[in-house]
């Protein structure tokens, strides 16, 4: 059972360049979220998904975009990377809204330089 | 907006003490959710435990105890019989029943040291 899982597992982007990171759960899960973790921070939200098609902002979403075509998959896109971008970046997901836990993946950590 | 605040950025305890880490909230609800994660240096986010605020009786998952105490929004972490396994990053979070997307509030968290 493969969980909640994060690609790539380590980046670095030149200012300006743009990626993707993506995020795959295979436990039908309708709630996804990404959070950054900044060195030293607690997590952030950035956007969140509550199903296929829905997808809404969080604390933190300037410079990012996701899209939610599937259940399984919520991709994150940095557009014009910038260094403020640099961060360990984690993906969560959980079946419900009363969910015992979130399920997070092992973390991105990107560098922007 | 629900706010999270742990206010030891870090901590130390001696191998087979007890250690408590702090965490307050600020929520106007009644029903909603709080958790203890524990990140260690490979970066996993592992639950430590959960309590759910209708429930007054304190979370406990062996060594891992919280005291919650509802009125004061307050909800700490105690370890006990400390181990070295146990040093990590501790996160305690909020999470909401009613707002939507259920989303969850971290603290920016509490570094325990444990010394052999």
């Amino acid at each position: 059972n493969a969980g909640v899982t994060q690609t790539p597992k380590f980046r670095i982007l030149k200012i300006g360049q743009s990626m993707t990171l993506q995020c795959t759960q295979d436990m039908n899960h309708n709630y996804m979220y990404w959070y950054r973790q900044d060195p030293g921070m607690g997590l952030k939200l950035i956007y969140y998904s509550v199903g296929a098609g829905i997808t809404d902002k969080g604390e933190v979403p300037n410079g990012y975009n996701v899209s939610r075509s599937t259940t399984e998959d919520f991709p994150l896109r940095l557009e014009l990377a910038a260094p403020s971008q640099t961060s360990v970046y984690f993906c969560a997901s959980s079946y419900s809204s009363i969910a015992k836990k979130l399920f997070f993946g092992s973390g991105t950590q990107l560098s922007v330089l | 907006a629900q706010t999270v605040t742990q206010s030891q950025p870090e901590m130390s305890v001696q191998e087979a003490e007890t250690v408590t880490l702090s965490c307050t909230y600020d929520t106007s609800e009644s029903d909603y959710y709080l958790f203890w994660y524990k990140q260690p240096p490979s970066r996993q986010m592992i639950l430590v435990i959960r309590q759910e605020a209708y429930k007054q009786q304190n979370a406990t998952e062996n060594r891992f105890s919280v005291n919650f105490q509802k009125a004061a929004k307050s909800f700490s972490l105690k370890i006990s019989d400390s181990q070295l396994g146990d040093a990590a990053m501790y996160f305690c979070a909020y999470r909401s029943v009613m707002e939507y997307g259920n989303k969850l509030v971290f603290g920016a968290g509490t570094i325990l040291r444990v010394k052999s």
